[in-house]
């Protein structure tokens, strides 16, 4: 089976735009989860979808969203970009996410915001 | 807060040695610990993981350690070679809306001399 692959793999952004990144889970999915990664932070749980369904949500403001299509494949959103938000975003996917069975991590997007 | 502590930060082994990562919880509600393996470049893949009614398991070179009334878990990696080298990352993961969401330690870059 093919992995979890990214679009794009980096992104530039300024300040005060807003951005879309985009993940295809492993065939067969249908838990698809974010997280962003910084060097102060560490790994941090953004959200996850289930069957097109928010299932849960970390602690990050309402300018990052996210949503699921029917077939799996997600797409967040981050609106009014700021500096912090420079990191790395990884889309991961699990397909049996209530057993926790561990989740499949995609290479992530790197994005920079001047 | 910091609800999963991770030490050492950094860890320098000679090809052959024992590597040795520990981790720390607080929330008793956790009930999955997996540890994660990330290479520059990649996304963290999931490299073994524990429930806390196990006191260890071991996968090959890879084995967790499982200390529940201590609420501490740690990674052994025995034999550790050059290709071992990357940075590691364990978790402690609740079942919340269906699915086991991970809080992330901050991680241990392994560095194994040939």
């Amino acid at each position: 089976k093919a992995g979890v692959t990214q679009t794009p793999r980096y992104l530039i952004k300024t300040r005060g735009q807003q951005v879309t990144l985009s993940c295809s889970p492993i065939s067969g999915h249908r838990s698809v989860s974010w997280y962003q990664q910084t060097p102060g932070q560490g790994l941090q749980f953004l959200f996850e979808y289930f069957s097109e369904t928010q299932r849960n949500k970390g602690n990050f403001p309402g300018r990052f969203s996210g949503r699921q299509f029917s077939n799996s494949r997600s797409e967040m959103n981050v609106s009014t970009l700021e500096l912090g938000d420079s990191a790395l975003y990884l889309c991961a996917s699990s397909g049996d996410p209530g057993t926790g069975g561990g989740q499949y991590f995609g290479p992530g997007t790197r994005l920079t915001v001047t | 807060q910091q609800q999963v502590k991770q030490s050492p930060q950094s860890l320098i082994v000679q090809k052959g040695g024992i590597s040795i990562i520990n981790c720390a919880y607080e929330n008793t509600a956790f009930d999955y610990f997996p540890w994660y393996q990330q290479f520059p470049g990649k996304g963290p893949a999931l490299l073994i993981a524990i429930r806390p009614d196990v006191s260890e398991k071991k996968e090959g070179r890879f084995t967790i350690s499982f200390n529940k009334s201590a609420k501490q878990f740690s990674l052994h990696i025995m034999d550790s070679q050059p290709g071992d080298s990357a940075t590691y990352f364990c978790a402690a993961s609740i079942r919340t809306g269906g699915s086991y969401i991970p809080t992330f330690g901050r991680g241990t870059s392994l560095i194994v001399h040939p």
